[in-house]
């Protein structure tokens, strides 16, 4: 059973639109992380967020963490060609991390 | 910077060979992971290393061991390879945990085959 579903799992969108992906689960965590990985390469860390309700902004990116700490998103404005790749949320429980489905995204120039 | 290397970008297997997969990183981190990607699974946690000689199963351990006799190594072993077994393999090492978890710096990835 997959404990972190992700949507959409793929987004094609023009260069200059906003878009928002979902990370939701019925289990708490202590903490989330998403990650973006570019093809040939491992993950790399965005942003963690811990308490319910954080928002964390990183330039375009705007990650929020919901109220229970069971979902979270990430909302990119003005997309780049620069921002294509696979996101990864990542949640944390105990030692581990459990990670999402991945959402592939394509931005078009 | 932290840098974690992997020993093949792309390995070929035959059915039931012994498969050894390394794992390498130079930021003097204490845990170290493996994990396979399949597309639509995400990452799934093979094994975690928290100190040398100290390991635990994470969700799919069947079929896999690990060893870490170095704190900068951490090996992952498929005694006889199969064809579900094909997939990328993704090694990562972090600190210890912290009051904001820990970050994971991942390797480039060994694109494992077995025919």
């Amino acid at each position: 059973t997959q404990l972190l579903e992700q949507s959409p799992q793929f987004l094609s969108i023009q260069e200059g639109e906003n878009l928002t992906v979902y990370c939701n689960s019925s289990s708490v965590f202590s903490s989330l992380q998403w990650y973006r990985q570019e093809p040939g390469e491992g993950p790399v860390l965005l942003v963690t967020v811990v308490t319910g309700g954080e928002v964390k902004k990183l330039k375009r990116l705007t990650f929020q963490f919901g109220d229970a700490r069971k979902d979270s998103s990430l909302h990119i404005t003005a997309a780049q060609p620069g921002d294509t790749g696979l996101y990864l949320c990542a949640g944390a429980r105990g030692y581990k991390y459990i990670f999402g489905t991945g959402t592939r995204l394509k931005v078009l120039a | 910077d932290v840098k974690v290397t992997q020993s093949s970008r792309y390995l070929v297997k035959r059915t039931g060979e012994k498969v050894f997969l390394e794992c390498v990183q130079d930021m003097d981190h204490e845990n170290m992971f493996w994990y396979r990607q399949d597309p639509g699974l995400g990452l799934r946690l093979i094994y975690f290393s928290y100190d040398v000689k100290m390991k635990e199963k994470g969700d799919i351990p069947e079929g896999y061991s690990v060893s870490r006799e170095k704190k900068e190594r951490f090996s992952l072993i498929l005694e006889s390879a199969s064809t579900n077994q094909t997939s990328m393999y993704l090694c990562a090492s972090s600190l210890p945990q912290g009051a904001r978890g820990y970050e994971q710096y991942f390797g480039p990835g060994t694109r494992l085959t077995v025919t």
